[in-house]
């Protein structure tokens, strides 16, 4: 089946502009994560969505960063103001989120972000 | 907090030998624990969990992981190495926040090699 998706890909951008991150979870996954991966700081947690709602929004490294999810499908990243340590790997995982914490979280390929 | 540490950066193995890649937690409650494979380009891809019950699990791709509860530790083991098992790998516990989603603290990873 479909697995989680992820667009664009790649992006590069100049610094000053803003960008918006597209994920598309598997269908019916309740559960929705986006994660940061950078040579300096691994993998790190950014944001959580369960249906529509994200309790929790501490992990969004600064106030350029947003995310919003609709119909309880698609995310959107959305960076404001791009700076250079923007730069990453943006990783989205879904889960099903019905089975409670001990379910798999399943991600997208990622889009790379480079800003120049 | 939960953390995660893979104390290897790299590990070189040749073909057909038997491969470990280590990982220890620190966690309060019960640990739930996670392999990820990351190949260039890609996504995470799920290898194998350890959520109760038998300490040797069994993953995709003939990946196998001993959970010591002593020792804090999940091991990621495989009897023969493949050259297509070079990868980087990560190890990951479920956090305990609830309003995150309980979602997943990486280790750092561990690039893994194997030579033919």
């Amino acid at each position: 089946g479909a697995g989680v998706s992820q667009s664009p890909s790649n992006k590069v951008t100049e610094k000053g502009k803003d960008v918006e991150l597209r994920c598309d979870p598997i269908s019916g996954h309740t559960a929705l994560y986006w994660y940061r991966q950078s040579l300096g700081q691994g993998l790190e947690f950014l944001i959580y969505f369960q249906g529509n709602s994200a309790p929790d929004k501490s992990g969004l490294p600064s106030d350029r960063f947003s995310a919003e999810r609709t119909g309880g499908s698609v995310s959107t990243l959305t960076i404001q103001r791009t700076q250079q340590e923007d730069s990453a790997v943006y990783l989205c995982a879904s889960r099903d989120g019905l089975a409670g914490a001990t379910d798999t979280q399943y991600f997208g390929p990622g889009t790379r972000l480079t800003v120049l | 907090a939960q953390s995660v540490a893979q104390p290897e950066d790299q590990v070189n193995v040749a073909e057909g030998n038997p491969l470990t890649v280590k990982c220890t937690y620190s966690v309060s409650g019960n640990p739930y624990l996670f392999w990820y494979v990351q190949y260039p380009n890609r996504g995470l891809q799920f290898l194998l969990k350890y959520i109760t019950g038998d300490n040797l699990v069994k993953g995709s791709y003939g990946f196998e992981a001993e959970f010591n509860k002593s020792q804090t530790s999940f091991h990621l083991k495989k009897p023969s190495a493949l050259v297509s098992d070079s990868a980087l790998y990560f190890c990951a516990v479920r956090d305990m926040n609830n309003n995150a989603g309980n979602m997943l603290t990486f280790g750092g990873g561990t690039r893994l090699m194997v030579k033919p």
